[in-house]
């Protein structure tokens, strides 16, 4: 299975939008409505920002949020904060009834 | 609430098997309703999906690593265990383990634990 195809990077300044595509294929991302988006802040674990393609954990700000079309998903923050700069991953279920992963976008803060 | 602690040798010789362990709180990995996952993440580099075990049984692995990998379950201890055979150097990373309520999405993860292969 291939990794998920993603932006190394995107930047944006305080308060402004920006937008990390997670493209996979008709045997992933566009298959299936589960895919999840995760934030990784240097040293720790992953957590998960969103699932099922716009769903979002308790505790998980309304400035996230996530879209799909096709066999290309989305998450976008609003709102850009300092606290927002990390590492983010995109994942997917297959139709091997298996995980994958983006690559992962670093959102820089300018 | 659920969590989640990694444990096991942190240096593993090439060649060698790489063996950990995650112990779970606040939750039964005998729970037929999650997945219960280890994924890793070479220094550096982005996060690799290795495989669930499910309903104390079932799982399912990466298909690049699946004929060195097995993971198990032991329910007495509310455990479980990650075993990657002949590992090499390309399987240096931090492992993790997560719990999912479907096969590709965690929200609970453990810290981390960091493996080397090296001689």
């Amino acid at each position: 299975q291939s990794a998920l195809t993603q932006p190394a990077s995107v930047s944006g300044s305080p308060g402004q939008s920006i937008t990390i595509s997670c493209t996979g294929t008709s045997s992933d991302v566009g298959g299936y409505n589960y895919v999840s988006w995760y934030q990784q802040h240097p040293g720790k674990a992953p957590k998960l920002m969103i699932y099922e393609v716009s769903n979002r954990p308790s505790g998980v700000s309304n400035r996230f949020s996530g879209s799909k079309s096709g066999n290309t998903a989305s998450l976008t923050i609003s709102g850009l904060q300092a606290e927002d700069e990390a590492d983010y991953y995109c994942s997917s279920y297959t139709s091997s009834s298996t995980g994958v992963f983006g690559g992962g976008t670093k959102v820089t803060v300018l | 609430q659920v969590q989640l602690q990694e444990s096991g040798p942190g240096l593993v010789k090439p060649s060698e098997t790489l063996s950990l362990t995650c112990t779970v709180s606040g939750a039964s990995v005998s729970s037929g309703s999650y997945y219960w996952s280890w994924i890793r993440q070479p220094p550096g580099k982005g996060l690799e999906w290795i495989g669930y075990i499910y309903n104390s049984g079932s799982t399912n692995y990466n298909p690049s690593l699946k004929s060195r990998v097995t993971i198990s379950v032991d329910t007495s201890k509310n455990q479980f265990s990650l075993n990657l055979n002949s590992v090499t150097a390309a399987d240096t990373a931090v492992y993790y383990c997560a719990r999912g309520g479907v096969i590709s999405s965690w929200r609970h993860w453990g810290q981390g634990t960091l493996v080397t292969v090296s001689s």
